[in-house]
């Protein structure tokens, strides 16, 4: 079975500083995790996602995350924060490998809201 | 590539009526899930198809909820009869192999 927590259900940053939004997991089959983004009254946008190969994956807007296997964390940052990046942030995994990609349920954290301070 | 459709995307009706949620996913996906999303939560599963198999809805209230998923591509969710609790946002997202694309969602209001 798989689970994810958020470590802070509210980050609040200056516009120009680190964003660092944290993300760990449990997961009884190597893990495909994910981070998705969210405005307002619209659905979850894929920011970025790990399956295999490289630990240090690159999305869009300026983020990447790394995966820690020995942490079992999958934490988000950005450089510098920008207005715009203000939303709901929210980590995700899925298994892989058994009864195949399609049986495995993709469970979500609770979520992190990214306040962007000017 | 078109994304996930839903419709509608707002809906309000009064307790112990019935709803109904209609998605279509990417064109070529096996995978379609349905969560519902509490104000201030994360999204919950509540059924997740493989074609037109069920695959998991373990958290789907099966009293009041139900889903199917027509010829392996389209998906209705329904809800009779609705209870209070039951306002939140409905996403349907659908998936290949690796990550799952969302649609914008149906915010139902239950009064």
């Amino acid at each position: 079975a798989q689970s994810v927590t958020q470590l802070g259900s509210h980050v609040s940053v200056s516009e120009g500083a680190l964003v660092l939004l944290r993300c760990n997991y449990s997961s009884s089959v190597p893990p495909y995790l994910f981070w998705y983004v969210q405005y307002p009254n619209q659905g979850l946008q894929l920011l970025l996602k790990y399956t295999t190969g490289a630990t240090l994956v690159k999305g869009i807007n300026g983020f990447e995350a790394e995966f820690k296997k020995s942490e079992t964390s999958f934490h988000l940052t950005k450089p510098s924060a920008h207005m715009s990046d203000a939303a709901e942030y929210f980590c995700a995994v899925k298994g892989f490998g058994g009864q195949g990609e399609g049986a495995q349920k993709l469970v979500f954290g609770q979520g992190t809201r990214l306040t962007i301070n000017p | 590539e078109a994304g996930v459709a839903q419709s509608p995307r707002y809906k309000i009706i009064e307790k112990r009526q019935s709803v109904a949620f209609w998605c279509n996913p990417i064109s070529g996906h096996a995978t379609l899930y349905w969560y519902q999303q509490i104000l201030g939560q994360g999204p919950k599963l509540l059924i997740q198809f493989q074609n037109n198999g069920v695959v998991d809805d373990s958290q789907l209230p099966k009293d009041r909820f139900s889903a199917e998923r027509l010829k392996g591509v389209d998906s209705t969710l329904k809800i009779q009869p609705a209870k209070l609790e039951d306002s939140a946002v409905y996403l349907c997202a659908s998936s290949s192999r690796t990550e799952a694309f969302f649609g914008q969602g149906t915010r139902l209001t239950v009064v």
